[in-house]
């Protein structure tokens, strides 16, 4: 069984649409998670991070973590087709180095006009 | 400023070959991590440099793979018999330093297909 799980898609949205985007999880020593964007044959770049239970706002982007249910969530408010990407969750247990991450495989999102 | 960057972008080796995988941190950045993602799977970490110690390896596959970070500035990655099921993408990745605020950024990835 995978550390993480996540929904690869493909997504297809119209623009303006809210988009939501999951991943469950197995480690319960699982305290840090982040969500990266990935364009196309580009490397991952981090969009949100949070390491406790509830949500984080940032401008269009809602990043949601539920502890109890090892459940992570990404919303996209007012999707563009700029947001277009693959979306990957990734997470970090406690006490290992920040740059240890466990991904998700990633789901594939197109925004179309 | 420079972002990570790797070389090569793509390559093709016949299996049985060699490759070396070449990254260029940020300048500055202590920090040196290598990933890679085969084909249908997940991005996975294989290790970690700081400065030029070796900070965690667990991610390494086998002793096929060697990295090294001589002098502390740029890594590379060495996968010697390449075999079929080593194609996929190599991304490097680089951070300040490794406390819980720092960003890690990405490179582009390097490419590699065994045939």
């Amino acid at each position: 069984q995978k550390e993480v799980e996540q929904d690869p898609g493909p997504l297809s949205v119209p623009e303006g649409a809210i988009v939501s985007l999951n991943c469950t999880y197995s480690n319960s020593a699982f305290q840090y998670f982040m969500w990266y964007r990935q364009y196309s044959r580009k490397g991952p770049e981090l969009l949100m991070y949070t390491y406790s239970s509830g949500n984080k706002e940032d401008g269009r982007f809602t990043a949601q973590v539920d502890k109890s249910s090892k459940y992570i969530s990404l919303f996209i408010r007012d999707s563009q087709p700029s947001d277009s990407a693959t979306y990957l969750c990734a997470m970090r247990a406690g006490g290992t180095s920040y740059g240890k991450l466990t991904f998700g495989q990633g789901t594939i999102l197109t925004v179309h006009p | 400023e420079a972002g990570v960057t790797q070389f090569p972008s793509h390559s093709v080796i016949e299996k049985g070959q060699t490759v070396t995988l070449r990254c260029d941190p940020i300048s500055g950045h202590d920090n040196l991590y290598w990933y890679r993602r085969v084909m249908g799977k997940e991005i996975k970490f294989l290790l970690h440099f700081v400065k030029e110690s070796k900070q965690d390896e667990s991610g390494m596959p086998n002793n096929r793979f060697l990295a090294e970070r001589t002098g502390g500035t740029y890594s590379t990655l060495k996968v010697q018999p390449a075999e079929l099921e080593d194609s996929g993408v190599y991304f490097c990745a680089s951070s300040q330093d490794w406390t819980i605020r720092n960003t890690i950024y990405f490179g582009e990835g390097s490419w590699l297909t065994v045939v």
